[in-house]
Order: C-alpha cells, then structure tokens, then sequence
C-alpha cells in the first residue's frame, strides 16, 4: 500500500520569504501525486498535481511542485508568500496502478510572520 | 448543485447516540469519498464508492460505521452508538472518475460528542 510523509508539522516563514513544503511517498511505481490547501473552517482545494510528464509543474496561486523520481519526492515550493497563503496543507498519492483511493499525509500547518 | 455539500455543519451528540451526516457530491462524479479529520491528523480514509460497484469499506474503524449511497449520488454515513473518541471533522469528497481526476472536497461536519 502507498504512504505519504510530511516530515514537517509546522513551518513558520515571513512573508515575502520563499516556502518549500516537503513530501515523500512510497509507492513502487510511479503514481499520482497531489498538494491540497485547507484554510480554517474550509475543505481541501487542489494545488497542482503530477501525472506524468514534466516533472515541474504549476498550480493556482503561484505555487509549484517538483517530481523527483529518484528521491520519492514531492514537494511544494512558493517564491514569495504572502499572509493568505497561511493554511494547512496536504499532499496525497494515488496509486496509479491500485485502488484510487487518495492517501494523504497529516498536513504541514503555515504560518507566515508580518 | 456548484459543489460538494454537507450537512449539518455542525453536530454535537450526546454519547451512545446515534448520527447520520449527509454529503451531496457534485452532478455526474461517479467517485466519491469518506475521510475523517482528527485534530492535529491528517485524513483518514473510511470508505469509498465507485458508480455501481460495491463500495470499499477497508477504512472503517469498527462495525458501528457504515455509509451508503443512494442512486449514484447522496451518501449518509452513520455512527452508531458514538463514542467521544469519534469527535472530529467528517469530510466528504467527489471525483469524476476514479484515480487521476481532481477530487473536490466539501466543507466538512464537525461532530462532537459529549
């Protein structure tokens, strides 16, 4: 069965500083991988995800992830943050291959300092 | 309807109760999923329905849960005889289809019980 971690529960940055949000799954083959944000009160909304392809990809709200097969890894990056963007965020894994039912990780809480 | 609804919002019960939370998936999604939300955890998966299959029940924690659909569309999941360690937030998604699609999330009901 796949797995997801998310070795950081919190990262607190300033705004305007850059992010990156890490993420590692095991799975045995290469599978869908996908970043949710959840701001209080709120259900998860779609970040960006990677199916195949460019292993860089793009989301809504200037966000970005990067595929790296080698290390099992997914994780989330921001040049510059801004105060909305403090949130509790998800990454998740599908097996491609497997029941396609979403695995999330336990979240990674933002805080972003004035 | 534009999006995943859930009612209530809000439930707090009393021990030994008994609830039903409802979620209305988006028109024409086939997938839709249960997940649960303990404070400070990630998602837990409970159950899964795919169009007219028989739906995965591995994520259940114990015979007092169960959930069913009705028609291809709204599903009611019930607790039967709640226990305080079932206080949490009772997220309900949908998805177009299985695996590769975006799945959207509701609001969620927060359940408390007393």
């Amino acid at each position: 069965a796949q797995s997801v971690t998310q070795p950081d529960i919190h990262i607190t940055v300033s705004e305007g500083a850059s992010l990156e949000l890490r993420c590692n799954y095991s799975y045995g083959a290469t599978p869908y991988l996908f970043w949710y944000v959840q701001s209080p009160g709120q259900g998860l909304q779609l970040l960006l995800k990677y199916f195949s392809g460019d292993t860089l990809v793009q989301g809504i709200k200037g966000f970005e992830a990067e595929f790296k097969r080698s290390q099992s890894s997914f994780n989330l990056r921001k040049p510059s943050v801004h105060w909305s963007d403090a949130a509790e965020y998800f990454c998740a894994v599908v097996a491609s291959g497997g029941s396609y039912i979403p695995t999330f990780g336990r979240g990674t809480s933002l805080i972003v300092h004035p | 309807g534009a999006g995943v609804s859930q009612s209530p919002s809000n439930k707090v019960t009393e021990k030994g109760k008994d609830v039903e939370l409802r979620c209305d998936p988006i028109s024409g999604h086939t997938a839709l999923y249960w997940y649960r939300q303990s404070l400070g955890q990630g998602l837990e998966f409970l159950i899964y329905f795919q169009g007219n299959s028989a739906p995965d029940k591995s994520g259940l924690p114990s015979d007092r849960f169960s959930a069913e659909r009705t028609g291809g569309s709204v599903s009611t999941l019930t607790i039967q005889r709640t226990q305080q360690e079932d206080s949490a937030v009772y997220l309900c998604a949908s998805s177009y289809s299985q695996g590769d699609t975006e799945a959207f999330f509701g609001q969620g009901t927060r359940l408390t019980v007393v």
